[in-house]
């Protein structure tokens, strides 16, 4: 059973698109994470949600809007996209805001033509 | 603002031996440190975690160090073994809403 589980696994689209990304975890987290990995491979914190509601905000565009439905899901949404989205995103969850250790999915990778 | 560095970027050794990893982090006051690995087009394994309040921890050939006074953490690898080839990447929890800061991470080849 995958434990944090992200769709689709590849995303290709053209410039000014919309796109979302989503995530879903079965391990009973609170709390929930976006990061962005560029090319260079430096993962960076974008977002965090603990039982549904927005905890950490990263300096991140507002073309960026993650929703989360319910504490297992955590959805990213991309308006206008630009050249510099290209990168992989990962999603993530640890139990709550206490510090236990964070367990990732596989990643979205993202390419903008 | 917290800065994580790892030395060194890249790291090629025949395998059977014993290697360190090296994570440095600016602000000593942290929450915990952990380690990944991350295998090529996949996601972050959770390896190691160790609390501010701990000196180490062991996973079977993996242990971690934490000196917390001087900012420094070593991921120490036994009896490297070509399964072990990926990079390696620290994260610091500075506490703060359980907010990692990450390290520009170590690439490992073990040879055969």
């Amino acid at each position: 059973d995958t434990a944090v589980s992200q769709t689709p696994k590849y995303l290709v689209t053209q410039m000014g698109n919309d796109k979302s990304i989503k995530c879903e975890q079965n391990l009973g987290h609170d709390t929930m994470y976006w990061y962005k990995q560029d090319s260079k491979k430096f993962l960076k914190i974008m977002f965090s949600y603990n039982n549904k509601e927005l905890i950490i905000n990263e300096t991140v565009p507002n073309r960026f809007s993650p929703k989360s439905p319910d504490k297992a899901h955590l959805n990213l949404h991309i308006n206008s996209l630009e050249l510099g989205d290209s990168a992989v995103y990962f999603c993530a969850s640890s139990q709550d805001l206490g510090g236990q250790p964070q367990h990732f999915g596989d990643g979205t990778r993202l390419s903008i033509l | 603002k917290q800065e994580v560095t790892q030395i060194p970027a890249a790291l090629s050794v025949p395998e059977g031996e014993n290697l360190v990893l090296n994570c440095s982090f600016t602000d000593s006051a942290i929450y915990n440190l952990q380690w990944f690995r991350q295998d090529p087009g996949k996601g972050l394994t959770s390896l190691l975690l160790i609390q501010s309040s701990q000196r180490e921890q062991t996973s079977g050939r993996l242990n971690a160090s934490l000196d917390k006074s001087s900012g420094r953490s070593t991921l120490y690898i036994a009896a490297s073994q070509p399964g072990d080839s990926a990079t390696y990447l620290c994260a610091v929890n500075t506490g703060t809403a359980s907010k990692l800061t990450f390290g520009t991470g170590t690439r490992l080849q073990v040879t055969l």
